[in-house]
């Protein structure tokens, strides 16, 4: 089974901090994704990535950078953060499968943005 | 665009009644992929089931769930609740040949199961 570690896992800073949020898969997996999760919202894509340099824009980016360093590890960076971004975030990764291909997630990094 | 319905934020059932939670979706693509993934608390999400054959059931540890493309759903069923199955269920859609393995997600239900 895929293995998917995040840290911190959990993270408290203020408004204007800068947070990097990381995560790394084991399993050589080519799609790595970061979302939020948030009541009535669910789960929420931010960005993903295919390998190694790549990255691809997901549905509410807004505020997040990512980088996907190698193929094990891809970052999320909240450079200004806002009390907006107080969140519930999972990483998760996928094999290059196409349509079927099953999501393995992290355990989750809770952030609070003072 | 794409997008998955989840009607229910909430529902609450006692033990031993059945499980029905309800994702109907809507895309142009004739061929999607449907999950269900279960997050438990303090666990991460996980893939419950998937399909993306019209007309068949398929089933995993108690819950079953037929993709019915006339009516664009995907509901989630089991014949008896147990407390253990207490838990934040996601419906997701992902496109063949579209958006690749970009999955979206519907806004979850949560399941509370009681004695």
């Amino acid at each position: 089974e895929a293995a998917v570690t995040q840290s911190p896992r959990n993270k408290v800073t203020v408004t204007g901090g800068n947070v990097t949020l990381s995560c790394r898969q084991t399993n050589s997996h080519n799609y790595m994704y970061w979302y939020r999760q948030d009541t009535g919202h669910g789960l929420r894509l931010i960005h993903y990535s295919y390998g190694a340099g790549n990255l691809q824009i997901g549905d509410v980016p807004d505020g997040y950078k990512a980088t996907r360093t190698t193929q094990e590890d891809f970052f999320l960076l909240l450079e200004l953060a806002s009390p907006s971004q107080t969140s519930l975030y999972f990483c998760a990764s996928s094999e290059l499968q196409g349509a079927a291909a099953e999501q393995f997630f992290g355990p989750g990094t809770r952030l609070t943005v003072l | 665009g794409d997008s998955v319905t989840q009607t229910e934020g909430l529902v609450t059932l006692t033990e031993g009644l059945p499980v029905m939670l309800n994702c109907t979706y809507q895309t142009i693509y004739s061929n999607p992929f449907l999950f269900w993934y279960v997050h438990y608390l303090n666990e991460s999400p996980r893939l419950l089931l998937k399909s993306s054959t019209d007309n068949k059931r398929t089933e995993h540890q108690g819950f079953h769930a037929t993709l019915h493309k006339s009516s664009s759903s995907f509901h989630l069923q089991k014949s008896s609740a147990q407390l253990s199955d207490s838990a934040l269920y996601y419906c997701a859609l992902t496109l063949y040949g579209g958006s690749g393995n970009k999955l979206i997600f519907g806004t979850g239900t949560l399941l509370s199961v009681k004695p």
